[in-house]
């Protein structure tokens, strides 16, 4: 198994400034995802993130928006930049040990993020 | 385009009943699918992995089953308690990439 540290836990901040969220796994992990959960949906994928190589996001999603650093096996940051209220979300990162081996999915615990 | 629907209402039940959820997906041709539990405040946890050769997989008081045909996954929690009350998610692998897509899940309420 795999066990993910998250920080932070939550967080209220002022339109137009930047988060960075940390995501720390105890192993060494080659893939982390990281999705946003907006009040009352579900998980939507933001981007994959491969360590040594950029971030792939999803449509939707872009790189000025949601900028990931993978600087190792075991962590990654996202950072939410220049902030409006609509960016208020629970955000995760999760990995997976062993992919495409059909294995399960270990998330954080998240960061409730609330822009105001 | 690809879709996973879960029934969006909640779904109340009395203690010791079984609760049965539902797992629709179109444009999708999974190898597997998966099953995961949410609380309040906390990330999805893993709960059944079930492959697309298999019909039905157990564990302890779970139970899901897989018709690749009707492209639908049932999910059965018997003899269920107020601590199975949560949001239960399904999630299919997202081509190509190894991320999942989850369903917008059902929330559970099981009443003593």
């Amino acid at each position: 198994s795999a066990v993910i540290s998250q920080k932070p836990s939550r967080d209220i901040c002022q339109r137009g400034t930047s988060l960075t969220i940390q995501c720390q796994v105890d192993s060494q992990v080659t893939m982390m995802f990281w999705y946003r959960q907006q009040p009352g949906q579900s998980l939507t994928l933001i981007a994959t993130a491969n360590q040594g190589s950029e971030a792939t996001y999803e449509s939707g999603f872009v790189i000025d928006k949601f900028p990931i650093s993978r600087p190792n096996l075991t962590f990654s940051t996202l950072t939410v930049s220049n902030m409006s209220p609509e960016d208020s979300s629970i955000y995760l990162c999760s990995v997976t040990l062993t992919p495409g081996m059909n294995t399960e999915a270990f998330f954080g615990q998240g960061t409730r993020l609330t822009v105001v | 385009s690809q879709k996973i629907e879960q029934n969006s209402e909640a779904l109340n039940i009395q203690e010791g009943k079984t609760a049965t959820l539902t797992c629709n997906y179109t444009n999708y041709s999974p190898a597997y699918l998966q099953w995961y539990r949410q609380d309040p405040g906390r990330g999805p946890v893993f709960l059944l992995l079930i492959r697309e050769n298999e019909k039905e997989k157990r564990k302890e008081r779970l139970k899901v089953t897989f018709d690749t045909t009707l492209k639908q996954s049932l999910f059965h929690i018997t003899a269920s308690q107020p601590a199975d009350s949560a949001t239960y998610l399904c999630a299919l692998e997202n081509a190509g990439r190894r991320a999942l897509t989850f369903g917008s899940g059902t929330r559970l309420q099981v009443q003593p």
